[in-house]
């Protein structure tokens, strides 16, 4: 089975810190993504990773940045956490973005 | 622009059928994928149309018209667990193709 592994399932930060969701995927799929989602927004793209090093920015790219140093990790990270940034982020991998595989999902809530 | 529309409610009764629409925008289209999302749980990828026509996956088909720029799911025989929320997505763009969500469409169904 495919695996998308999330390193946490509820984080809480304060406002101004400086933080990082990980991602890992068993499956060495090319595409990696990073999305959140709000209630009546659907999921939105914040960022994209079509290989190691490689990455683009996706509908909502503003106050977060990536990292892809290695292909199976694909790290979001939060320069300046906000508390607009308060959502659910889910990470995916994919190998043509026929079929995306999630994780669970962190729930981030910036205080 | 790269979007896809949905409506952002249905209900339905146990034992209906029901169609859950999606139009998008054909900027870099290439396909239609079905995602189904159930409460506190991560998406998980139902089906793909890269061709017009329907495809049939037990109780759950999906149909893609690419000259309408239009799609919809249709499940059958409904059942409770099908409560859920619905998503199409679309691999959008040329050489680093990226994975947009429709807005969603949330599936009530009622006994």
């Amino acid at each position: 089975d495919v695996k998308v592994t999330q390193s946490s399932r509820y984080l809480v930060k304060r406002t101004g810190e400086k933080v990082f969701l990980e991602c890992v995927q068993d499956m060495d799929h090319e595409n990696m993504f990073w999305y959140r989602q709000d209630p009546g927004l659907g999921l939105r793209l914040i960022y994209f990773s079509y290989d190691v090093k490689m990455k683009e920015k996706g509908d909502i790219p503003e106050g977060y940045s990536v990292s892809r140093e290695k292909k199976e990790r694909f790290s979001l990270i939060l320069e300046s956490a906000s508390t607009n940034q308060t959502s659910m982020y889910l990470c995916a991998s994919s190998l043509r973005n026929t079929e995306a595989f999630f994780g669970q999902g962190t729930r981030l809530t910036v205080v | 622009g790269q979007s896809l529309e949905q409506p952002s409610e249905v209900t339905a009764v146990e034992g209906a059928i029901v169609q859950i629409n999606c139009t998008y925008q054909t900027s870099g289209f290439y396909g239609l994928s079905w995602y189904q999302q159930h409460d506190g749980g991560a998406p998980t990828f139902l089906s793909y149309n890269a061709l017009d026509g329907l495809e049939e996956t037990g109780r759950f088909s999906s149909f893609l018209s690419r000259s309408d720029s239009y799609g919809y799911l249709l499940l059958q025989e409904l059942q409770m667990k099908d409560s859920a929320s619905y998503f199409c997505a679309g691999p959008f763009g040329g050489a680093t193709n990226k994975l947009i969500f429709g807005t969603g469409t949330l599936l009530a169904v009622q006994p």
